[in-house]
């Protein structure tokens, strides 16, 4: 039983290009989210989705960053005309069920985003 | 402090020792979880207490829980080189949305052969 997949593992990216990172949850999982940890850092809440909705993206920042999860195919964190300080590590966590507070998230290996 | 702050920072030991790390939060919690992250690597769940839970126990790992404190901490026993990792804690918040994850910034444990 695969779990959380993400890639690619490592992207490199110029200022202004736009960057797209993969996540497939786990088989059977409907719940997605998105984290992002800077260096020496804990992993930060950005957006929680489910099948074509977007729950919540109060983490997210407002401009260049936007975050799908489409009926067929992995959920896509995008961010457009990246700038140094997007280099991050991105992770992504998927739970089976509506998380009522007692299912732990399962997360992926991340994608480590450097910007030249 | 921020939520779910781990204490300390960083901590070494020799394997066969205990390693005890301490967790402080700040707003009320419906469960409170720890994961371990090797270099490079993604997050793995290691334990979830819920909040009405003092004590839990899988494996070498013993977590507690103290609501009245805000706070948590794990204890690994006979520790060995492969539980050198950094360890989080991750809470929710029952008053707010209790699938946004808070961590803190973890603690380093290095475990020396």
């Amino acid at each position: 039983n695969a779990g959380v997949m993400q890639n690619p593992r490592h992207l490199v990216r110029r200022r202004g290009q736009e960057a797209r990172l993969r996540c497939s949850p786990m088989k059977g999982h409907s719940h997605v989210y998105w984290y992002r940890q800077l260096p020496e850092e804990g992993l930060k809440f950005m957006v929680y989705l489910q099948k074509e909705n977007i729950i919540d993206e109060s983490g997210m920042p407002k401009e260049r960053f936007s975050a799908e999860f489409p009926k067929e195919g992995p959920s896509i964190l995008r961010i457009q005309q990246v700038v140094r300080g997007d280099s991050a590590a991105y992770f992504c966590a998927s739970s089976p069920l509506p998380p009522i507070g007692n299912q732990p998230q399962h997360f992926g290996d991340g994608t480590r985003l450097s910007i030249l | 402090s921020q939520q779910g702050e781990e204490d300390p920072q960083a901590l070494s030991i020799q394997e066969g020792e205990n390693a005890t790390m301490n967790c402080s939060y700040k707003t009320s919690i419906n469960n409170l979880q720890w994961y371990r992250q090797n270099s490079g690597r993604g997050l793995v769940h290691l334990i979830l207490i819920r909040s009405n839970e003092r004590e839990k126990h899988s494996g070498r790992l013993r977590v507690t829980l103290d609501t009245s404190k805000k706070s948590s901490s794990l204890l690994i026993t006979a520790s060995r080189a492969a539980d050198t990792a950094s360890y989080f804690c991750a809470t929710d918040d029952s008053g707010g949305s209790n699938y946004k994850l808070t961590f803190g910034k973890g603690t380093l444990l290095t475990v020396n052969p």
